[in-house]
């Protein structure tokens, strides 16, 4: 079955630096991967996916880019500010299954201000 | 997202005891789902469920049971508690989307303890 991996685990930025967040699959049948945001005490929260026909997908700060060769996708987000800490979630599902999502392990972005 | 709730959100049971979580919808979802949650192990499915008369196990069903009520209500039961099944419990909503995986929606999460 699908297997996700997701690095690093914890990442500490300066507000208005970026933060790249990397997630590796292992099912090459697998065709959406969406990114989760859950701040504390809350629910996950979908800021942004992408599917396997298009590259790259970008929304004001946040982008997500999809390597289908090297089955690896990233998040990236520019110009971090306070509010964007929260732990973000990788997810890829091939559609089979109930369309089941796999999850990455999380991770814990801290913005200092 | 306000179109999904969840009863209780926090709950302290004891080994052995039988408690159902529940779910309900407004977004008029056919699919629901419940996850649990565990700290560094992300999200992991319990049961998923596509209609009213569709059931199906997930990654982690033991120990674990469900039912789907209505279109709007999805239930998750733990028919003896076990330590080990102290984690946080969402449920989700999705929409089919012809041809393609659809998004889904998450409701707030219950944080059970089992003592």
């Amino acid at each position: 079955g699908e297997n996700v991996e997701q690095h690093p685990s914890t990442l500490s930025v300066q507000e208005g630096d970026s933060a790249v967040i990397k997630c590796t699959y292992s099912d090459s049948a697998s065709n959406y991967f969406p990114w989760y945001k859950q701040e504390l005490g809350k629910r996950p929260q979908l800021i942004i996916d992408i599917r396997s026909n298009v590259g790259e997908k970008k929304d004001q700060r946040i982008a997500v880019t999809l390597n289908k060769t090297a089955k690896h996708f990233s998040l990236h987000i520019t110009e971090t500010q306070p509010e964007d800490s929260a732990v973000y979630f990788c997810a890829a599902s091939n559609g089979l299954g109930g369309n089941k999502l796999v999850f990455g392990a999380g991770t814990i972005l801290r913005v200092k201000s | 997202d306000a179109d999904v709730t969840q009863t209780p959100r926090n709950r302290i049971t004891k080994t052995g005891k039988r408690i159902m979580l529940e779910c309900s919808q407004t977004k008029g979802h056919d699919r629901m789902y419940w996850y649990r949650q565990d700290p560094g192990l992300g999200l992991r499915l319990i049961y998923y469920s596509f209609d009213v008369k569709d059931i199906n196990k997930g990654e982690i069903s033991d120990g674990y049971s469900v039912s789907r009520q209505a279109q709007a209500k999805f239930s998750l039961s733990l028919e003896s508690a076990i330590p080990n099944q102290t984690a946080l419990y969402f449920c989700a909503t999705s929409e089919p989307l012809a041809g393609a995986v659809e998004t889904q929606y998450f409701g707030p999460g219950t944080r059970l303890l089992v003592l």
